[in-house]
């Protein structure tokens, strides 16, 4: 079945860092991407999408491009500020399920430290 | 546009006891998801709406799980018999046939 493989953290990063959070998947159809945030005791936001290969997706400074050849989808952001800490999860739904539900990734941990 | 809204945003409850959630989506989506997070994952899929009417069940939802959407709108997630197992943070999402989904804020269940 459709999967999502995310890099364990939590990843530590010092404020004004570059961030890179690992993102792949499985896939039997024709999935679209996307990174939602969760900030502590909260649900969870969309922070961006792709739908299709090379699409790249941006929201915030972060960005992530879909990578059909290497099923991956990374998050990226130049320059992390504290306001950044959350847990990042990677998830996908694809297209050949007409519920389109959405399969997560465990998340990632993310800590920036001022 | 209001958001998707959840409540209680937590309950406390004791092995054995019934519990309700109660989920209300952006006004308009036609579909509303039900999903699990259990501590340090990522949400699982439970189930889902199209309108009123239940399409699909995940094989996480026990027979002591139900849920239900009447006229389409509001959804109530129950759960007899709860056992600890059950402890969990319930998130209900909205959408507008296949687009984006939008998550409510989350109901966090203890079972003591």
């Amino acid at each position: 079945g459709d999967s999502v493989t995310q890099m364990e953290g939590p990843v530590t990063l010092s404020e004004e860092a570059f961030l890179t959070i690992n993102c792949t998947y499985t896939a039997t159809g024709y999935p679209s991407l996307f990174w939602y945030v969760q900030y502590p005791g909260e649900g969870l936001q969309l922070l961006l999408k792709a739908t299709k290969a090379d699409d790249k997706g941006s929201n915030k400074g972060f960005e992530a491009t879909y990578r059909k050849e290497t099923t991956s989808f990374h998050l990226e952001k130049g320059s992390v500020q504290v306001s950044d800490s959350a847990v990042y999860f990677c998830a996908l739904s694809d297209l050949v399920d007409s519920s389109y539900k959405l399969i997560f990734g465990s998340g990632t941990r993310l800590l920036v430290r001022p | 546009d209001t958001g998707v809204s959840q409540d209680p945003r937590h309950k406390i409850t004791k092995r054995g006891q019934n519990v309700t959630f109660r989920c209300d989506p952006i006004s308009e989506h036609n579909r509303l998801y039900w999903y699990r997070q259990t501590l340090g994952q990522g949400p699982e899929f439970l189930t889902y709406f199209q309108n009123e009417a239940q399409l699909e069940k995940s094989r996480l939802l026990s027979d002591r799980f139900s849920a239900e959407r009447p006229k389409g709108s509001f959804s109530t997630l129950e759960i007899q018999r709860t056992e600890q197992g059950d402890s969990a943070m319930y998130l209900c999402a909205s959408s507008f046939r296949s687009d984006t989904q939008y998550f409510g804020p989350g109901t966090r269940l203890t079972v003591l």
